[in-house]
């Protein structure tokens, strides 16, 4: 079964300093990979997706990930960190078994600090 | 456009009562799904519908049915609510065709059950 795991339940970083959150995956075929964002009291936003291609995938509001096959990891990262970043992230993998779901990650807190 | 429309933002239901959450979107979506967030856990796909007229079953869909009334509008109710329902509600909705397969997210409904 596809499964998606997000290691580290909160994210610590000052403002300006390069961030990442990490997550790695789990799938039988070639992975479709998301990151979604959600701040407080909203639905979750998407940020970027990996389908097929170059490694390094940028997306919304500066953030990039990084498709990495050996390590099943699709980390998000970020060079400079804003504290208007504080958000939930989630990874989300897509599961082409038994019909066309999103798997979700526990999702990982982000604080940024002025 | 809207987007992805939720009704209601916030519920208190007493146990045992029954209740059904709104969701409508206007992107000429074929597919839509409804999912749960919990703390800690990310979200679970209760129920989603590929296209109008089916339905299937998520990854937690006891104690609540579907119905996918036309393209528009995806209604989740629950017939006898159980503190264990306590959470918060999320409706999407994706574009099959769309490779990426994108989902895009109401704003969610509050539900508390005591």
């Amino acid at each position: 079964a596809q499964s998606v795991a997000q290691p580290e339940d909160q994210v610590n970083v000052a403002e300006g300093n390069p961030l990442t959150v990490k997550c790695t995956y789990s799938v039988s075929g070639n992975p479709y990979l998301f990151w979604y964002v959600q701040y407080p009291n909203r639905g979750l936003q998407f940020l970027l997706k990996y389908i097929t291609g170059d490694n390094l995938v940028k997306g919304s509001y500066g953030f990039e990930a990084e498709f990495n096959k050996s390590q099943t990891s699709f980390h998000l990262k970020k060079p400079s960190a804003l504290v208007s970043d504080s958000a939930l992230y989630f990874c989300a993998v897509r599961d082409y078994t038994g019909g066309f779901k999103t798997i979700f990650g526990a999702g990982t807190r982000l604080f940024v600090k002025a | 456009n809207a987007g992805v429309t939720q009704t209601p933002k916030f519920q208190v239901l007493k146990t045992g009562q029954s209740m059904t959450l709104q969701c409508a979107q206007d992107m000429n979506h074929n597919s839509m799904y409804w999912y749960r967030q919990d703390p800690g856990m990310g979200l679970r796909l209760i129920y989603y519908s590929a296209s109008e007229g089916t339905t299937d079953k998520g990854e937690v869909p006891n104690g609540y049915n579907v119905s996918r009334l036309n393209k528009r509008e995806f209604s989740l109710r629950l017939e006898s609510a159980a503190p264990s329902q306590t959470s918060v509600y999320f409706c999407a909705s994706s574009a099959p065709g769309d490779v990426q397969e994108t989902q895009y997210f109401g704003p969610g409904t509050r539900l508390l059950v005591l």
